[in-house]
């Protein structure tokens, strides 16, 4: 199994910051790569596929990037509506989750 | 617009067998590369994925629990039914299933999902 590692598990920020979440596979998963984004009591929500292609949708200012093992979401201004969970998701090999980070404002 | 609607019971008793369902619209799984998958999230953790269906009727099982589960479809009916046997408290969680597309991969990422069941596994 390819265990997903994500930190860090909670990031306090404020509006208008850039921050950045990563992911670490236990093997290497190429760029087979998700980022979802979920809000309390909602389903997830797909912002990034194969490491670094943006789902249609999704705003520009959410970018992915990384290759082989390690993996970094960053959001470039955070704006109030983006406090929510990130999830990576490999699926390489069948398919994992990360344990999540939860984006929280300072 | 692809939307996805989870259904079946709220409560099983452990060692029941859980069946769920999953209603969709927007997209036909007699279309080549259309799938759908079954994620869960347990109270307050990680999601885990679970099982998939392509439309040539490929099947993908999360390992750890192939043993348990099966997944079939309607496509008539637009549905998708997964079937877990011999729950436990530790299957309590919230169901969910999703859209996907075939890649050279087994799995792919999940776009839409539904908006997800809870299930709860006591006596």
């Amino acid at each position: 199994d390819i265990q997903m590692t994500q930190s860090p598990s909670t990031l306090s920020a404020s509006v208008g910051d850039r921050v950045a979440i990563t992911c670490r596979a236990s093997q290497g998963i190429v760029n087979w790569l998700a980022w979802y984004q979920q809000k309390p009591g909602k389903a997830p929500k797909l912002l990034i596929y194969k490491a670094s292609s943006l789902e249609s949708g999704v705003p520009s200012r959410f970018s992915g990037s990384g290759y082989g093992t390690e993996f970094t979401l960053t959001i470039s201004s955070l704006q109030p509506d983006d406090f929510a969970t990130y999830y990576c998701q490999q699926y390489n090999s069948y398919s994992s989750f990360g344990q999540g980070t939860k984006l929280e404002i300072k | 617009q692809i939307t996805l609607k989870e259904s079946g019971p709220t409560l099983v008793k452990p060692t029941q067998t859980l069946t769920l369902t999953c209603t969709f619209s927007g997209f036909s799984l007699s279309t080549s590369g259309v799938g759908v998958g079954w994620i869960r999230q347990p109270p307050g953790k990680a999601l885990e994925w679970l099982a998939l269906i392509y439309w040539d009727d490929e099947k993908r099982y999360s390992p750890s629990l192939k043993s348990r589960l099966a997944i079939t479809k309607d496509t008539s009916k637009n549905q998708v039914v997964l079937t877990m046997t011999n729950t436990d408290p530790v299957d309590t969680a919230t169901y969910y299933c999703a859209h996907t597309r075939a890649d050279i991969v087994v799995v792919n990422a999940f776009s839409p999902w539904g908006q997800g069941t809870l299930v709860t596994v006591s006596s």
